[in-house]
């Protein structure tokens, strides 16, 4: 059973569409991260979030630790915003950096 | 904005051979990590190293892999006898900088394409 799991696994998108990805995972954490790996594979770290909610510019990412799910949003989005978007998380009592990976949604917005 | 760099972007190498993979992680930072992706698969976990020592590292990360920060700017990754299977994405990473010590995020260096042939 993986630990991370992501849904949807791709997703299509009209441009200018709202776009959600989900993260559900079973084990204790101490901190989520949503990453962004480009077509050539070069991974980008977008937020690390604990808990509550957080915004960069057309991102939001939220965390319910109770739930044990995050979510990553995209507002208005755009052909650039192509990517595979991956969730992973910090076992709680883990060193930093030892991440559980998700498979990854790969996100594809047209024009 | 500071950046993680890898060499090489590729490298290929015979099965049984050694080889090193270079990091040069953001300067300031404390805790310096590598990750390997196999194609089509998801990103796994290799190792943590701060303080000039390994700070936890994962069942992939056995007696054929080691790590070193040989000076104060590279962080290396040796891979004493390469198999097949070693085929991958290399990443490294850094995080936590030396002056707030607190984690916000990672930083991903471009990854080197490891083939074993």
């Amino acid at each position: 059973k993986n630990e991370v799991e992501q849904s949807p696994q791709n997703l299509t998108a009209q441009e200018g569409e709202f776009i959600t990805i989900n993260c559900s995972y079973s084990v204790g954490i101490s901190a989520l991260h949503w990453l962004q790996q480009h077509p050539g594979g070069g991974i980008v770290s977008l937020f690390m979030l604990s808990s509550g909610k957080k915004k960069h510019g057309r991102l939001i990412a939220t965390i319910n630790i109770q739930e044990k799910h995050s979510s990553l949003h995209i507002t208005a989005s755009h052909p650039r915003d192509s990517a595979v978007y991956i969730c992973a998380v910090m076992n709680y009592g883990g060193s930093q950096g030892n991440l559980i990976f998700g498979k990854g949604t790969k996100l594809s917005v047209k024009p | 904005e500071p950046e993680v760099t890898q060499t090489p972007s590729h490298q290929v190498t015979q099965m049984g051979q050694e080889v090193i993979l270079r990091c040069v992680p953001i300067s300031n930072h404390l805790y310096f990590y590598w990750y390997r992706q196999i194609l089509g698969q998801k990103v796994e976990f290799l190792v943590s190293f701060y303080n000039n020592e390994i700070s936890e590292k994962s069942e992939i990360f056995d007696d054929q892999f080691s790590v070193e920060r040989p000076d104060g700017s590279n962080f290396t990754l040796k891979i004493r006898s390469t198999k097949l299977e070693d085929s991958a994405m290399y990443f490294c990473a850094s995080s936590v900088e030396r002056e707030s010590r607190e984690v916000e995020k990672l930083f991903f260096g471009s990854g080197t394409q490891l083939s074993v042939l």
